[in-house]
């Protein structure tokens, strides 16, 4: 069984950049299985809001991106670790959301507060 | 991008009812839509993807229909575990947008 779980600081200050790591388990990120092409995806929600995607990073496809962050988002894959990871860079409290690591839509971390605050 | 909106916002049931969820779209999207149940505290749980495929281990009571701009989600026969928020999401083009949700309570 997929799981996944995200890690970071909860506390960040506007204008700092955001930083959170997903370990991923039960699933090697190293494994190549033929037409299967995981998609490391990265939502947020806002407190009383929708989910809002953030992008993925796929090894076929590369990384794609909401143009609504204004390329502030990264998304990088450390498969060695089983791990991958998103920064933002430039926060401001708009920001504040808990975060979601995911594989495509279905296998979803529990998720993580940050909060951008002085 | 493409916006998505969802009706009702909110809907009051009870346990054994036939619920019915709508999803709209401002552009046609075919069948890319996927569905989510999200209960408090939770992250969102997948129930169908391409409008109508029910994700592996969600009941049979939940199924959805639509293609182009409409689409709607019904549960059968609601269960107690039911009683959440629904989103939808469309998954035609990039940003993969969500409706604001429907209620169920």
């Amino acid at each position: 069984q997929v799981q996944l779980q995200e890690s970071g600081p909860r506390l960040v200050k506007p204008s700092q950049t955001l930083s959170l790591t997903c370990s991923v388990s039960g699933y090697s990120m190293n494994s190549r299985v033929s037409g299967h092409d995981p998609h490391w995806t990265w939502f947020r929600q806002a407190p009383g809001k929708g989910p809002e995607w953030i992008g993925f990073l796929s090894s076929s496809g590369g990384p794609s991106y909401n143009p609504s962050l204004q390329s502030r988002a990264t998304i990088s894959v450390t498969p060695s670790k089983n791990q991958f990871s998103l920064e933002m860079t430039s926060v401001t409290v708009a920001d504040t959301a808990v975060y979601y690591c995911a594989r495509g839509n279905a296998y979803w971390g529990p998720g993580i507060l940050v909060t951008v605050s002085s | 991008d493409i916006q998505m909106t969802q009706s009702p916002f909110s809907l009051s049931a009870s346990v054994g009812d036939r619920v019915t969820i709508f999803c709209r779209s401002s552009q046609t999207i075919s069948r890319s839509l996927n569905w989510f149940q999200q209960k408090p505290g939770k992250a969102p749980k997948l129930l169908i993807f391409a409008a109508s495929n029910l994700e592996s281990g969600v009941p049979s009571r939940f199924s959805g229909s639509g293609s182009g701009t409409d689409f709607t989600l019904t549960v059968n026969s609601l269960q107690p575990e039911d009683f959440a928020t629904y989103f939808c999401q469309q998954a035609f083009t990039s940003p993969f947008t969500f409706g604001p949700g429907t209620r169920v309570d």
